[in-house]
């Protein structure tokens, strides 16, 4: 089936550092989504993207929507502990209404 | 609003006996999702339901039925468990006109030995 290749598969930084993370895929998608999990939790929708080029804020964390529409990141400023866990990019390809296709996450952990 | 519930939150099962997932949303929500999440592989879709009385096969459907009980409730039966079906199962729900923005439940733990 169509993947997602997400990187980078996990990650150590330090508490005040900042994160970076992205997807990427040979195929077009009409919706571009981050989501995160914690342990033992199902996954939270963190920030949506709907249009090629748009960058969207949530708090700390801001997203982009790739301009080829293949690709999209996701960005953490000054990390804190409470930001552990798995996130998760997700795509709606194009002509697929409703189905979301799943990277394979990237876990953070956050020394103090 | 409680969103996003599913029963039970563990299950562990032998090989070949059955059982019955439960997922109810009160959001209202006209789609409804299933997924299984394994290490390293993020969540697949097992069987969807963009609608009261549809259900569409989703990307590793073999070995699992649905029904889509009435707008709130979407189950998910294993007929004749294996012990590949061992993960965790999420249902997800989304709102029409919101694409992608699927709310998630809290997940099923299922073992089989």
């Amino acid at each position: 089936g169509q993947q997602l290749n997400q990187s980078p598969q996990s990650m150590f930084i330090q508490e005040g550092e900042d994160v970076s993370m992205n997807c990427t895929s040979s195929s077009i998608f009409n919706t571009w989504l981050w989501y995160k999990q914690e342990p033992g939790e199902g996954p939270v929708l963190l920030i949506a993207l709907y249009k090629a080029g748009e960058l969207t804020s949530n708090g700390r964390l801001t997203a982009q929507f790739g301009i080829t529409r293949k690709d999209s990141f996701l960005n953490i400023s000054a990390s804190i502990p409470s930001d552990v866990g798995i996130y998760f990019c997700a795509g709606q390809l194009r002509g697929t209404a409703s189905k979301l296709t799943f990277g394979t996450g990237t876990r953070l952990q956050v020394t103090l | 609003n409680a969103g996003v519930t599913q029963t039970p939150k563990f299950q562990v099962l032998k090989t070949g006996q059955s059982m019955t997932l439960q997922c109810a949303q009160d959001m209202n929500h006209n789609s409804m999702y299933w997924y299984r999440q394994d290490p390293g592989m993020g969540l697949r879709l097992i069987y969807y339901s963009a609608s009261e009385g549809t259900t569409d096969k989703g990307e590793v459907p073999n070995g699992y039925n649905v029904s889509r009980l009435n707008k709130r409730e979407f189950s998910l039966r294993l007929e004749s468990a294996a012990p590949s079906q061992t993960s965790v199962y999420f249902c997800a729900s989304i709102t029409s006109g919101r694409f992608g923005e699927q709310f998630f439940g809290p997940g099923t733990r299922l073992t089989v030995l």
